[in-house]
């Protein structure tokens, strides 16, 4: 299974703040996608990156306030953007391999004073 | 009503029992099943999944699907302490996106 790792591993933000997380695969995938994990909550897909084209966003997630870059097939990051005390959560990355069958990184622990 | 319904627990077996952790859901398009595993401070592992109705067995995990019920089950046989950690199940949708279920946090006592 494809390797991910996930920068930074957890980190604390000032309100208003943004902050990047980087995402590296180890081998090459078309499909690349970040998850939110919000305290005591289950994974929400926050939108799909594919490399070459803009990311796809689910509704209640704009690019504005998380913006998505794919510059290839093994890298991406997600922004968050001015962040509140709501923005507290896990950003998860994940890649698709064979078809079906979805991989996830340890995580980026964010958490918002 | 959410897509994927799963009892958060937790739940909590002695060492060798068989756990049974199951979800509903309510999308009849789903075909592809997962069943992932997080511990503590850990990102999802995947575990197994199945396609469409049946089972499926790896090891000590069972994967099962009734698609007339819209129910998912995963069982394990002689549960280990080092099985302790939430349970999601999370069927998908379209083109890889997944819908996760709550998750079940499971406990296993020595």
């Amino acid at each position: 299974s494809a390797v991910i790792s996930q920068k930074p591993s957890r980190d604390i933000c000032q309100r208003g703040t943004s902050l990047t997380i980087q995402c590296q695969v180890d081998s090459q995938v078309t499909m690349m996608f970040w998850y939110r994990q919000q305290p005591g909550q289950s994974l929400t897909l926050i939108a799909t990156a594919n490399q070459g084209s803009e990311a796809t966003y689910e509704s209640g997630f704009v690019i504005d306030k998380f913006p998505i870059s794919r510059p290839n097939l093994t890298f991406s990051t997600l922004t968050v953007s001015n962040m509140s005390p709501e923005d507290s959560s896990i950003y998860l990355c994940s890649v698709a391999e064979n078809g079906n069958t979805i991989y996830f990184g340890e995580g980026s622990w964010l958490t918002v004073v | 009503q959410k897509e994927v319904e799963q009892d958060p627990g937790p739940l909590s077996v002695p060492e060798g029992a068989i756990v049974s952790l199951n979800c509903t859901y309510s999308n009849s398009a789903f075909q592809y099943f997962m069943w992932y595993r997080q511990y503590s401070r850990k990102g999802p592992e995947l575990l197994m999944y199945t396609y469409s109705s049946g089972n499926k067995e790896d090891g000590r995990f069972t994967a099962q699907v009734d698609k007339s019920s819209k129910y998912i089950s995963l069982f394990i046989r002689d549960s280990q302490p080092s099985d302790s950690a939430t349970y999601l199940c999370a069927p998908l949708e379209g083109a890889q996106k997944l819908v996760f279920g709550q998750g079940t946090r499971l406990t296993i006592n020595p």
